[in-house]
C-alpha cells in the first residue's frame, strides 16, 4: 500500500534557525497538506498544496510540492519558541474518483529559547 | 464554536468499564473518522465512515466500535476498555480540500 515517510522524525533547534523537513512517498499524490499539532491539541492545517511545482507561503512557513508528485517539503524561517510542536504531511490520492488521505508519522520540533 | 467537537476533552476509566468517546462536527461533511496517538507515535486510523450507512474499520479497529448516529455525529465506544488502550483520540471530518481535526480527548485507562 501507500506509505509516507516523514523526517526528520525530530528536531532540536535554537531559536532563530530555519528548519526544514519533507515527505516522501512511493506513489504520486494530488495534493500535499502540511498540519501543526500544538501539544494537547489537534492537528491544524497550515498549508495546501495542489499542483506539482507550487511553492506556498503562510507567514514563516513555506512549502513545495515536488515535480514528481512524490515529495514535499516545509520550511520554517526564523524559528520562534511557539513554533513547537508535531508537525504532519499528508498526501492525498484519487483512485476511480474517490479521494484518499495518508498521514505521515510526523515531525516533532523543539525550539531552545 | 469550534467545527469538530469532541467529549469529554479528558477521561479516566477503570479496565473492564465501557466508555464511549463523542464527536460532532458543523462542517456539513459526510467523512468521518477516529484517530489514536500515542506518545512518540503518528495518527493511526481506528474507524471511518464515507456517510451515515457506511462504516469501514481502519488499522487498528480491535477493541474498538463506532457508531455514526447521523451525518454530524460519529461516536467510538471502548467495549471493555484496557490500559493499552490509554492514548489521545482524535475524531475529523474531511472534505476534498483537506481534513478538520476536533481537539482530542485524553483517555486514561488503570
Amino acid at each position: 500500500g501507500q506509505q509516507l515517510n516523514q523526517s526528520p522524525q525530530s528536531m532540536f533547534i535554537q531559536e532563530g534557525e530555519d528548519v526544514s523537513m519533507n515527505c516522501t512517498s512511493s506513489s504520486i499524490f494530488n495534493t500535499w497538506l502540511w498540519y501543526k499539532q500544538d501539544p494537547g491539541e489537534g492537528p491544524v492545517l497550515l498549508i495546501a498544496l495542489y499542483k506539482a511545482g507550487e511553492l506556498t507561503s503562510n507567514g514563516r512557513l513555506t512549502a513545495q510540492f515536488g515535480i514528481t508528485r512524490k515529495d514535499s517539503f516545509l520550511n520554517i524561517s526564523a524559528s520562534i519558541p511557539s513554533d513547537v510542536g508535531i508537525y504532519f504531511c499528508a498526501g492525498q490520492s484519487l483512485t476511480s474518483g474517490t479521494y484518499k488521505y495518508i498521514f505521515g508519522t510526523g515531525t516533532r520540533l523543539k525550539v531552545l529559547a | 464554536d469550534a467545527d469538530v467537537t469532541q467529549t469529554p476533552r479528558n477521561r479516566i476509566t477503570k479496565t473492564g468499564k465501557r466508555i464511549m468517546l463523542e464527536c460532532s462536527q458543523t462542517k456539513g461533511h459526510d467523512r468521518m473518522y477516529w484517530y489514536r496517538q500515542d506518545p512518540g507515535l503518528g495518527l493511526r486510523l481506528i474507524y471511518y465512515s464515507f456517510d451515515v450507512k457506511d462504516i469501514n474499520k481502519g488499522e487498528i479497529s480491535d477493541g474498538y466500535s463506532v457508531s455514526r448516529q447521523a451525518q454530524a455525529k460519529f461516536s467510538l465506544s471502548l467495549e471493555s476498555a484496557i490500559p493499552n488502550q490509554t492514548a489521545l483520540y482524535f475524531c475529523a471530518t474531511s472534505s476534498f480540500s483537506g481534513y478538520t481535526f476536533g481537539s482530542g480527548t485524553r483517555l486514561t485507562v488503570v
